[in-house]
């Protein structure tokens, strides 16, 4: 079983390229999450999709975008790329509506900007 | 802004020995503690989620506790090996329609055969 899948998992851009994040889960779950792990700091939530169609802003959302395509696809977008997106970015899934159960995650994304 | 501690940063223990760290989040408007386990070069895999205010649960030689009234919960790892080597998440959630899930910073552990 695949879970969740994210793609690319490297990623160079300099700064100002735009590029989109993929993620796809054949769980069929109903929310996905997209977020971003710095080094001291914890997992914070850029954007998070609750259903299919709907989509809404978590704790770092400036400079991204996200597309809900449907049910088991969540993008992330950067329109700009600035260094301080310089991160990891993780996509996740859980079955329900709501946080009352586990989160499954992708492996991640490395994305580099200089 | 909800705060959610874990403590010790970092922890090493020998092989066998048994351990446990804290997790510390608001009391107030608690709805759910996620823990997660989190090894190098991977990602994070649920370990438990729990609601219930004097809930405790068990993986294996893995255990956690709950209170929700003083906001804390604690891990608790039998006997460790050198797999168990990882980084402990908790999380924390208020419920609501806010699907915001507080990371704390992680407990690193690292057990020496």
């Amino acid at each position: 079983n695949a879970g969740v899948t994210q793609t690319p998992k490297f990623q160079v851009l300099k700064t100002g390229q735009s590029m989109t994040l993929q993620c796809a889960q054949d769980m069929n779950h109903n929310s996905m999450y997209w977020y971003r792990q710095d080094p001291g700091m914890g997992l914070r939530l850029i954007y998070y999709s609750a259903s299919e169609g709907t989509t809404d802003k978590g704790e770092v959302p400036n400079g991204y975008n996200v597309s809900r395509l449907n049910k088991r696809e969540f993008s992330l977008r950067l329109e700009s790329a600035a260094p301080s997106q310089t991160s990891v970015y993780f996509c996740a899934s859980s079955r329900g509506r709501g946080l009352s159960g586990e989160l499954f995650f992708g492996e991640g994304s490395r994305l580099t900007v200089l | 802004i909800l705060n959610v501690e874990q403590s010790p940063q970092s922890l090493h223990v020998q092989e066998g020995d048994s351990t446990n760290f804290t997790c510390s989040f608001p009391s107030s408007n608690f709805y759910a503690l996620h823990w997660y386990r989190w090894e190098t070069a991977k990602s994070p895999e649920a370990l438990f989620v729990m609601t219930l205010n004097g809930d405790e649960k068990k993986k294996g030689r893995i255990s956690a506790t709950l209170n929700t009234k003083e906001g804390y919960s604690y891990l608790y790892i039998k006997g460790s090996q050198p797999e168990d080597s990882a980084t402990y998440l908790c999380a924390f959630y208020s419920g609501g329609s806010n699907y915001k899930l507080t990371f704390g910073k992680g407990t690193l552990l690292t057990v020496n055969p």
